[in-house]
């Protein structure tokens, strides 16, 4: 199995800009989680969809970010207008045994918002 | 209060030695315990779960819950280097409504030969 792919592995953009970020999650996991890690702040859990549908957003720091999951094996995750505040790293997680078991990562995206 | 607390570290043991990581958590409720590991640059790797008071032994290490005082702990026997990495506390918890994994800050191990 290739595990969670994300991609791009690395992100630099000007304020203002919109970017998005892409996640495959691990074939059959039916749990989809995209977490954000910075240093002050740790790993934060911005919002985690089941089977398809997004289930709880309240991590979603404001409506400049939306996440969509189109189909079983790709999700996205979109910040429309950039702001340095948003570098961080994102994670992608998905896991088949439900929200309190372990999950599997994929290798993150490094956001550099300038 | 966080929900899972973690001492930053760094914490530094010389090779061979047992290092001894802590974690208190603030919902009685929750139920599953996870130990993860991650190395600078890397993502985080599930290497221990517990869900039942005492111990629970995997190779070199040794995860322990404690309901009662609200923590859970992970041992590594004979510290290696390549043990050096900054592990993660997640503890399942009622948040926002919803059960999820809550993730400490991380304590930052350092293993000198």
């Amino acid at each position: 199995d290739a595990g969670v792919i994300q991609s791009p592995r690395h992100e630099v953009t000007e304020m203002g800009q919109e970017v998005t970020l892409r996640c495959k999650p691990i074939s059959g996991h039916d749990y989809l989680f995209w977490y954000r890690q910075t240093m002050m702040r740790g790993l934060e859990l911005l919002i985690y969809f089941n089977n398809n549908v997004p289930i709880d957003d309240s991590g979603m720091p404001e409506d400049r970010f939306s996440a969509k999951m189109p189909n079983a094996s790709f999700s996205t995750l979109k910040i429309q207008p950039s702001e340095p505040r948003d570098s961080a790293v994102y994670f992608c997680a998905s896991s088949n045994r439900g929200l309190d078991y372990g999950y599997t990562f994929g290798s993150g995206t490094r956001l550099t918002v300038v | 209060q966080k929900e899972v607390e973690q001492n930053s570290g760094p914490l530094s043991v010389p090779e061979g030695a047992i290092a001894s990581l802590n974690c208190t958590y603030s919902d009685r409720g929750s139920q599953s315990f996870f130990w993860y590991r991650q190395y600078s640059g890397k993502s985080p790797e599930l290497i221990m779960f517990i869900y039942s008071n005492g111990d629970k032994e995997d190779g070199r290490f040794t995860a322990q819950l404690n309901k009662a005082s609200q923590y859970v702990s992970l041992l590594i026997r004979d510290s290696q280097p390549s043990d050096s990495a900054t592990y993660l506390c997640a503890v399942s918890g009622l948040s926002g409504g919803y059960n999820k994994l809550i993730f400490g800050a991380g304590t930052r191990l350092a293993v000198h030969p």
